[in-house]
């Protein structure tokens, strides 16, 4: 079945990097576009980045625009999440989900990001 | 950037009611429209999408109507399983965008 699996999640301290990972299964990795989606503790839902398939064009919200960097490899069937100058504000859970249209139809259960010194 | 408004951000109902959630956005962005339903712990799940559509699996009990700039999600009758936090996200331009989210509550 459709799966998606994040992984990279933990503890880091403000100003580290971290790298979060998203493996999907069940459908051609290649022909499909990919979202990061967080959510703070008790907050709701902000929409991180999303990488096409095809020419891999990227899109960031500002929020972490010129921090974070998005990533696919289709060979291993994955997309990244590389984090940099990680702040408090970007702690979180992590979701990537599939693109389809104008919507998401098919969400990973999400790797949580503590950014704490 | 499109901004999405949900009200209420969060309502108390009874089992068996009729509620309606409405998501307006801040310029007019056709049915590109979805709505996600969460509960604690667990990942958003899609409900409706392009403003209107049913999501297979999803019961018919939920549906979604509007375009442009006002949108709704509908629950004829509430069952126990749908206490949960309901999202509308946007992707006509970028950047995506979710609303606030509306808490639904047991009465």
């Amino acid at each position: 079945q459709v799966q998606l699996v994040e992984s990279g999640g933990g503890v880091v301290q403000p100003g580290r990097s971290l790298r979060l990972s998203c493996v999907v299964s069940g459908f051609t990795f290649s022909s499909y576009g990919i979202h990061w989606v967080r959510q703070a503790p008790g907050k709701g839902l902000e929409w991180v980045a999303l990488i096409w398939y095809g020419n891999s064009d990227d899109y960031y919200a500002d929020s972490v625009k010129g921090r974070f960097i998005i990533s696919r490899d289709n060979s291993k069937n994955t997309v990244y999440l590389e984090m940099n100058t990680l702040r408090a504000e970007d702690t979180a859970v992590y979701y990537c989900a599939r693109v389809l249209g104008t919507y998401m139809d098919v969400w990973g259960k999400g790797t949580t990001v503590i950014v704490s010194s | 950037a499109i901004q999405l408004t949900q009200s209420p951000s969060s309502l108390s109902a009874s089992v068996g009611d009729r509620v309606t959630i409405t998501c307006r956005a801040s310029q007019g962005i056709a049915s590109a429209l979805a709505w996600y339903q969460q509960k604690p712990g667990n990942a958003p799940k899609l409900l409706i999408y392009d403003a209107s559509n049913l999501q297979s699996g999803v019961p018919s009990r939920f549906s979604g109507s509007g375009s442009d700039k006002d949108f709704t999600l509908t629950i004829s009758s509430l069952q126990p399983e749908d206490f949960a936090t309901y999202y509308c996200q946007q992707f006509d331009s970028y950047p995506v965008a979710f609303g606030q989210g509306t808490r639904l509550d047991i009465k």
